[in-house]
């Protein structure tokens, strides 16, 4: 079965510097998709960026980014210039790229990132 | 707009009685998801349904159960028989398309009170 490990219960940022959050994963598949979520105050999950294993090149949307690492199942999310506004539980999660039957996609326990003025 | 709603926002039950939670979408996405969210906890797979009159226990269904009656409505009933019911509660939905994998869009959630 697969699995998804966030490391980081918590993480603080100065505004407008750079932060990395991490997430690794466990699979023996080759093709899958890999997402990062952002879940504020709100409650509301927003997707911030999704990856697909088969692409080499790193995601990336405005300020976020991720380093894609395959070989290592490692999914780390960084972001660029943090706002205020940056502050958020961050999910990683994984989907099968399988069209096998399952449609299960599968989150870390989530990060809690802190931006400080 | 399209999107997905959760109704109500917050939930007040008395234990031993069933509750259900409602969920629409007017997304036109055929598979549908329920979430339980506990501190620490992520995002646990209750239910989840890939087309109508069709669905699948995820890793904690025990105490809950659903229907799928119409593409856009996914109800969750939260039974008496679930031990720690209290917890929030999201529900999404995702296209279901061959040869493409879709992220899942989520509605605002519903939070769950047993006393």
């Amino acid at each position: 079965a697969q699995t998804v490990t966030q490391s980081q219960p918590e993480m603080s940022v100065q505004e407008a510097e750079t932060v990395t959050l991490s997430c690794t994963y466990d699979t023996s598949e080759s093709d899958y998709y890999l997402f990062w979520y952002k879940q504020p105050p709100s409650r509301q999950m927003i997707l911030v960026i999704r990856q697909e294993a088969y692409k080499q090149q790193n995601a990336t949307e405005n300020r976020f980014s991720v380093n894609f690492q395959k070989a290592a199942k490692s999914f780390s999310l960084k972001i660029s210039d943090s706002q205020l506004g940056d502050a958020a539980m961050y999910f990683c999660a994984y989907r099968s790229a399988s069209y096998s039957g399952t449609y299960k996609y599968i989150f870390g326990t989530g990060t809690r990132l802190k931006v400080l003025a | 707009d399209g999107g997905i709603t959760q109704s109500p926002k917050y939930l007040f039950r008395k234990e031993g009685q069933n509750v259900t939670l409602s969920c629409e979408q007017n997304l036109n996405h055929d598979a549908m998801y329920w979430y339980r969210q506990d501190p620490g906890q992520g995002l646990r797979l209750i239910y989840y349904s890939q087309i109508v009159n069709d669905f699948q226990k995820g890793d904690i269904a025990e105490g809950y159960s659903v229907s799928r009656e119409k593409k856009e409505s996914f109800p969750l009933t939260v039974t008496s028989a679930q031990k720690n019911p209290t917890a929030f509660y999201l529900c999404a939905s995702s296209i279901v398309w061959v040869g493409r994998i879709y992220e899942q869009y989520f509605g605002p959630g519903t939070r769950l009170t047993v006393t």
